[in-house]
């Protein structure tokens, strides 16, 4: 079983939808968590992320962390084409090198 | 890309031939990781850096070396490469916690590696 699960989609919804992207994980030592957006032969760029558990928001992007629940979130409000991308959900622990571990991403489109 | 720029960006080569895959970084961060990216897999850490000569294993280091002999360069080789090595490669930079920009990993462009 892999540490980090995510729907690999593929996720497709019409431009202005409220987007549900999602994650569960098994090792509770995880305390960083971060979504990251990879366009199609790119590298990953961060998103956001967020310490421990709450919510965090950035213009029309929202990160949500439930750690009792073992679980992500992202959501994306008035989505637009420009946000079709696969988003990938990281998580780490505090101490140590900073090795993340990756969810299988999930490849969003958004129809205009 | 953050200053990081991967060599080759596309690569052929044949089962049992050695492979080097170069990043180099101009931002001086002290972190440098390798992952591979696969369909069904995500990213999946190689190996990493936490400073000149010092490396780690990743999750899946089998079949892979690194070397760091220089702040900017980290270089990862197949020395012998099998099929099950095609794969996209990245190189990641970071700096430790409590730095700015300390939670975020910069990724390079990718090398694209086929192992015929």
């Amino acid at each position: 079983q892999k540490e980090v699960e995510q729907d690999p989609g593929p996720l497709s919804v019409p431009e202005g939808a409220i987007v549900s992207l999602n994650c569960t994980y098994s090792n509770s030592a995880f305390q960083y968590f971060m979504w990251y957006r990879q366009y199609s032969r790119k590298g990953p760029e961060l998103l956001m992320y967020t310490y421990s558990s709450g919510n965090k928001e950035d213009g029309r992007f929202t990160a949500q962390v439930d750690k009792s629940s073992k679980y992500i979130s992202l959501f994306i409000r008035d989505s637009q084409p420009s946000d079709s991308a696969t988003y990938l959900c990281a998580m780490r622990r505090i101490q140590g090198a900073q090795k993340l571990v990756f969810g299988q991403g999930t490849r969003l489109t958004i129809n205009p | 890309d953050a200053g990081i720029t991967q060599s080759p960006r596309h690569k052929v080569t044949e089962t049992g031939t050695p492979v080097t895959l170069r990043c180099h970084q101009t931002e001086n961060h002290r972190y440098m990781y390798w992952y591979r990216q696969d369909p069904g897999h995500g990213l999946r850490l190689i190996h990493y850096s936490y400073g000149v000569k010092d490396t780690d294993k990743g999750e899946v280091s089998d079949g892979y070396s690194v070397s760091r002999s220089k702040t900017e360069d980290f270089l990862l080789t197949l020395e012998s490469a099998t099929s099950s090595q095609t794969s996209v490669y990245f190189c990641a930079i970071s700096e430790p916690d409590g730095r700015a920009s300390g939670n975020e990993q910069f990724f390079g462009p990718g090398t694209r590696l086929t192992v015929l």
